[in-house]
């Protein structure tokens, strides 16, 4: 059964860092999200992407986040300068029609 | 703007046990409705989901009715398994197809042999 992947599973990075989520969506879908999810809270949408281009993104989703599709399969996050409160599950998505979720990405900001 | 509350957990039942997760939502229009389920360690999974009023979602013995009068989606299993034990979410996305899911806060529901 086809499934979105995330790598890396666990990212640990310095306050101020760049870091690069990556997700590979399933292959015939065209629409790609991220969400978050803070320990112990809600999970949150910060971006969709269609047609290589955001069609929405949240006030979460400020100057310091980028979306990339760089390839036909590849879709990533990048997180120009890291934040202590950007520790969270970062979780890709991909949709026709019903969102599939991959495992997620544990970010930890030191 | 869209928004979903889920009850309070956590949950603590029984094996067997009657379980009831409600979920309430607030959205304009005709949204789709979804439980997704998040097993400890893993992603999040698609439980069920229901598109209109009246429809029922089911899955693995899991049921939801999406109520328009009542603007609820509640989670029902009849007899719970130790292997239910997972965080619940409840979500709804709005008409048009391809948009953002809005979450609940999650309830984690936790199953005693």
């Amino acid at each position: 059964e086809p499934e979105v992947t995330q790598t890396p599973s666990h990212q640990v990075t310095q306050m101020g860092q760049e870091v690069i989520l990556r997700c590979v969506p399933i292959s015939n879908h065209l629409y790609f999200y991220w969400y978050r999810q803070i320990l112990g809270q809600k999970v949150e949408f910060l971006v969709s992407f269609y047609n290589n281009e955001i069609s929405e993104k949240s006030e979460i989703f400020d100057d310091q986040f980028s979306v990339e599709r760089p390839d036909g399969s590849n879709f990533t996050l990048k997180i120009r300068s890291t934040k202590l409160e950007d520790s969270a599950m970062y979780f890709c998505a991909s949709s026709e029609r019903v969102q599939f979720f991959g495992p997620g990405t544990r970010l930890t900001v030191l | 703007g869209n928004s979903v509350t889920q009850m309070e957990g956590p949950v603590t039942l029984s094996e067997e046990a009657f379980l009831t997760i409600n979920c309430t939502y607030t959205a304009t229009g005709y949204p789709s409705l979804f439980w997704y389920v998040q097993y400890p360690g893993e992603g999040l999974q698609l439980l069920l989901k229901a598109t209109k009023a009246d429809d029922k979602g089911s899955n693995k013995g899991f049921e939801a009715t999406y109520r328009k009068e009542t603007t609820s989606f509640h989670l029902e299993k009849g007899s719970v398994q130790v292997s239910d034990s997972a965080v619940y979410f409840c979500a709804l996305r709005a008409f048009f197809g391809n948009e953002k899911l809005t979450f609940g806060t999650g309830t984690r529901l936790t199953i005693i042999p």
